[in-house]
């Protein structure tokens, strides 16, 4: 059974770097592709990108200036990196696996971390 | 960006109650649309992907229909678990756009 693990610092100042790493266990990392997707508190669901097992990239253009998803495939990790945040980050974020032939349904997702941003 | 819509926003339902819920895309999608279910403080579940297939272990009282522009999701006979927020995914093209949610709560 797959399980996607994640973490992170969960609070933030203004201007920082938002970074959280999510683990994969119980499964190929390869043939798939690894998103990161956003949920502001009381909002819906922002896909944030995605990362497939060779490292190519796709960005959420609102998001692409600021965001690095990368992988290491030595570990079964992804990570998310978004600079200078500020309070509309603040949000939960979530990992999944996307299925390319689903097509690109994200069928196991992490637990989710909570992110705030506050000076 | 493909735009997503949903209606209605929300719906009250009593157990048992057969419910639809519609989703439009801003432009043709083919069959490239996913539904999910998320209950609060939980990360989404995906019901259905490809417009129409079931997930493995959903239940067979949610099915999927549509293709191009609009599309809905049915559940036939609304039980206690499924009060919950349902939001439609576009992955046609990046970025891989969900509606707003349609919350589903207790008559």
């Amino acid at each position: 059974q797959v399980q996607l693990q994640q973490w992170g610092a969960g609070l933030l100042k203004p201007s920082e770097t938002l970074s959280l790493t999510c683990a994969v266990y119980g499964g190929s990392f390869s043939g798939y592709s690894w998103s990161w997707i956003r949920q502001p508190p009381g909002k819906g669901l922002e896909w944030i990108g995605e990362i497939n097992h060779s490292g190519s990239t796709n960005y959420n253009p609102s998001l692409k200036s600021r965001v690095t998803i990368s992988v290491d495939t030595s570990k079964n990790q992804f990570s998310l990196k978004l600079t200078s945040v500020t309070a509309t980050d603040t949000a939960v974020y979530y990992c999944a696996r996307s299925i390319p032939a689903a097509p690109y349904g994200m069928d196991v997702w992490g637990q989710g971390t909570t992110v705030t941003v506050s000076s | 960006d493909i735009q997503m819509t949903q209606s209605p926003s929300s719906l009250s339902a009593s157990v048992g109650d057969r419910v639809a819920i519609t989703c439009r895309a801003s432009q043709s999608i083919s069959s490239y649309l996913n539904w999910y279910q998320q209950k609060p403080g939980k990360a989404p579940k995906l019901l259905i992907y490809a417009a129409s297939t079931l997930q493995s272990g959903v239940p067979s009282r949610f099915t999927g229909s549509g293709s191009g522009t609009d599309f809905t999701l049915t559940i036939s006979s609304l039980q206690p678990e499924d009060f919950a927020t349902y939001y439609c995914q576009q992955s046609y093209s990046t970025p891989r756009t969900f509606g707003p949610g349609t919350k589903v709560d207790i008559k």
